[in-house]
């Protein structure tokens, strides 16, 4: 099966510190979505891209998130510095065309900031 | 805007009894209608989904929603649970067809008792 992998699974920092997680999205899906996971708020949409362009990055702190994809098999979520409350599960997902659209989603990287 | 609530952080029935899991929605257009099941320390997997047509949806590992407008509500159900049901639940819902995508609820976990 095609699936979205995500790198690393797991990552612990100090606060102040930058962090960047990856996604390799499916081949052949054009749109490229990152959510975050923390127990208060939920699932929340960060960020989306469509054919390697930014559609909607409301969802995200601007000051010390960004997101990107330098090109179509790669997809990247930085925060710099990183604070404690940014501790959660970042997942990635990817999917195409619309009408119905879903997304297949990764396994998430656990991100702890101490 | 739209939004999904979930009743129920917490749901237990015993194995071989009816499930219940329910989805209320607010949309501003017609939704599309989305449920997902987390294993822990996994990703989210897609159990069906309602975008037009048939009300009545039938999904993997033999859960089915109900999409009432009336009540504005897609409720998840499955006749007999089985003990590898325990898991998280989330509904969801999108205006533009996922292709922007989705607002989750905040989850349900379903618990199994032997």
């Amino acid at each position: 099966d095609a699936r979205v992998t995500q790198t690393p699974r797991h990552k612990v920092t100090e606060m102040g510190q930058e962090v960047t997680m990856r996604c390799q999205p499916i081949l052949g899906h054009n749109t490229v979505f990152w959510y975050r996971q923390t127990m208060m708020q939920g699932l929340e949409l960060l960020a989306y891209f469509r054919n390697r362009a930014p559609l909607d990055d409301s969802g995200m702190p601007k000051d010390r998130f960004s997101a990107e994809m330098p090109d179509a098999t790669l997809a990247t979520l930085k925060i710099q510095p990183s604070e404690p409350r940014d501790s959660a599960v970042y997942f990635c997902a990817s999917g195409a065309g619309t009408g119905g659209f879903m997304g297949t989603f990764g396994s998430g990287t656990r991100l702890t900031v101490v | 805007a739209q939004s999904v609530t979930q009743l129920g952080s917490h749901v237990s029935v015993s194995e071989g009894a009816l499930v219940l899991l329910r989805c209320n929605y607010s949309s501003s257009v017609p939704p599309y209608l989305f449920w997902y099941v987390q294993y822990p320390n996994q990703g989210l997997q897609l159990l069906l989904k309602y975008t037009t047509g048939a009300t009545l949806v039938k999904g993997i590992n033999g859960f089915e929603a109900e999409f009432k407008k009336s009540e504005t509500s897609f409720h998840l159900t499955k006749p007999s649970a089985h003990m590898s049901d325990a898991a998280e639940y989330f509904c969801a819902v999108s205006e533009g067809g996922g292709a922007d995508g989705l607002t989750f609820g905040k989850g349900t976990h379903l618990i199994i008792q032997p």
